[in-house]
């Protein structure tokens, strides 16, 4: 199975930060890579797939980078509504997830 | 509305079994794979299983293979997991998820169904 790194573990930030997480793969994936917002008892929320393409609805603030094994999601302008915890997940062969990076108030 | 909702979940003793369905509406429904993804009290999330449209391939974690059993059924828009010889370390939410076209990717969700197997 393919391996996800995501880091940080935790991130704390102020609203109206720049935050950038970063996903390492343990091999290759292409642009295979998903990235999910999950709230407390919530289901997770599919915010960009194709690691860069932001899926309808989400704001723009939001935007994924990169390709093969370093990818990066970037929220430009944190937002009361952005803390949560963010997933990375691969899709090139059988999915695997990150461990996810919980994103707190500072 | 697209929507998707769980039901099934409780309690099993280990050794158990239990079937989960997923009941699906608002999309053409057997034009998409659909998976199950689950996520242990406090965890992170970990792919389940998944099956095509048709409901021709279907797909395990190595997890579950052996244990586990997807399947569908396009004239009731649904799929269910069927699942055996529960364990501890199986108890978790689970999710029923839908592909995003073209991908294998999860544009749509349902809030999930709780299973805990214990003694």
């Amino acid at each position: 199975d393919i391996q996800m790194t995501q880091s940080p573990s935790t991130l704390s930030a102020s609203v109206g930060d720049r935050v950038t997480i970063t996903c390492r793969a343990s091999q290759s994936v292409s642009s295979w890579l998903a990235w999910y917002q999950q709230k407390p008892g919530k289901p997770p929320k599919l915010l960009i797939y194709k690691a860069s393409t932001l899926e309808s609805g989400v704001p723009s603030r939001f935007s994924g980078s990169g390709s093969g094994t370093e990818f990066t999601l970037t929220v430009s302008s944190l937002q009361p509504d952005d803390f949560a915890t963010y997933y990375c997940q691969q899709y090139d062969s059988s999915p695997t997830f990150g461990r996810g990076t919980i994103v707190e108030i500072k | 509305e697209v929507q998707l909702v769980e039901s099934g979940g409780g309690l099993v003793q280990p050794g158990g079994s239990l079937r989960l369905s997923c009941a699906a509406s608002g999309f053409t429904f057997g034009s998409y794979a659909m998976n199950w993804v689950r996520q242990a009290p406090g965890k992170g999330l970990e792919w389940v299983s998944a099956i095509s449209g048709s409901g021709g391939s279907t797909y395990y974690a190595d997890s579950v293979k052996g244990r586990f059993t997807i399947s569908r059924d396009n004239s009731k828009n649904t799929i269910y997991v069927q699942m055996n010889t529960l364990r501890a370390e199986d108890t978790a939410i689970y999710y029923c998820a839908k592909c995003r076209y073209g991908t294998d990717s999860f544009d749509i969700w349902g809030q999930g169904t709780m299973v805990t197997v214990s003694s």
